[in-house]
């Protein structure tokens, strides 16, 4: 079945102790993104990258960090996660130079900082 | 001026009811159009591509006017089901970020 798997799902931790966000996607695309939602300010881009060793910042990347090693894999860092990173996580994938636009998202990961 | 901008709602309409969704987009490079579609706590989904000469897909309807940019959304004998929030996306080329609005709530009502 055609994927994207985020974990986890669900974490809580507190301010200052490092996390990470794994994102990983079964469809060979080139193409992946991490978004941050937030009531009231809809999806935001925090980083995308175009393809394996490619990544480039998207609206709100800072405190945010990430690593194309792999095509399937995208993982999302908080090197040091602050309460104003509480919010809900989406991470994204689609073919390259689609103009099919159809972004597959994984179910989502809620993030709380304390 | 944002680049994609909707009308945040809440949109209540009663079940069967004909309601329309209209989001305007900046760049006039723009080239693909979608709708998606969000339920509550879930993940954004694509509803549907709009295309130029405008399209349907049983009873949602998408067309876009270029001149004016802007996107529009028709949904016909509305369901329960479609309380959701819907989200207007736009992008320049398959190579570059899709772009998204802060979406549209309806509320379905029996």
């Amino acid at each position: 079945e055609a994927q994207v798997t985020q974990n986890p799902r669900y974490l809580i931790t507190v301010t200052g102790k490092k996390l990470t966000v794994t994102c990983s996607q079964n469809m060979n695309h080139e193409y992946m993104s991490w978004y941050r939602q937030d009531p009231g300010l809809g999806l935001r881009q925090i980083y995308y990258s175009m393809n394996v060793e490619v990544t480039d910042k998207g609206d709100v990347p800072e405190g945010y960090k990430v690593s194309r090693k792999e095509k399937r894999n995208f993982p999302l860092i908080l090197e040091s996660p602050s309460p104003n990173q509480t919010s809900l996580y989406f991470c994204a994938s689609r073919r390259q130079g689609s103009n099919t636009g159809e972004l597959f998202f994984g179910e989502g990961s809620r993030l709380t900082v304390l | 001026r944002k680049e994609v901008e909707q009308d945040p709602g809440p949109f209540n309409v009663p079940e069967g009811a004909t309601v329309a969704f209209n989001c305007t987009y900046s760049n006039s490079a723009s080239q693909s159009f979608f709708w998606y579609r969000q339920d509550c706590r879930k993940e954004p989904k694509l509803l549907m591509s709009v295309y130029s000469s405008g399209n349907e897909d049983g009873r949602f309807t998408a067309q876009l006017n270029r001149a004016s940019q802007y996107i529009s959304l028709l949904i016909r004998d509305s369901k329960l089901s479609d309380s959701a929030t819907y989200l207007c996306v736009v992008g320049v080329s398959g190579n570059t970020p899709l772009v998204f609005g802060k979406g549209t709530r309806l509320s379905v009502i029996a």
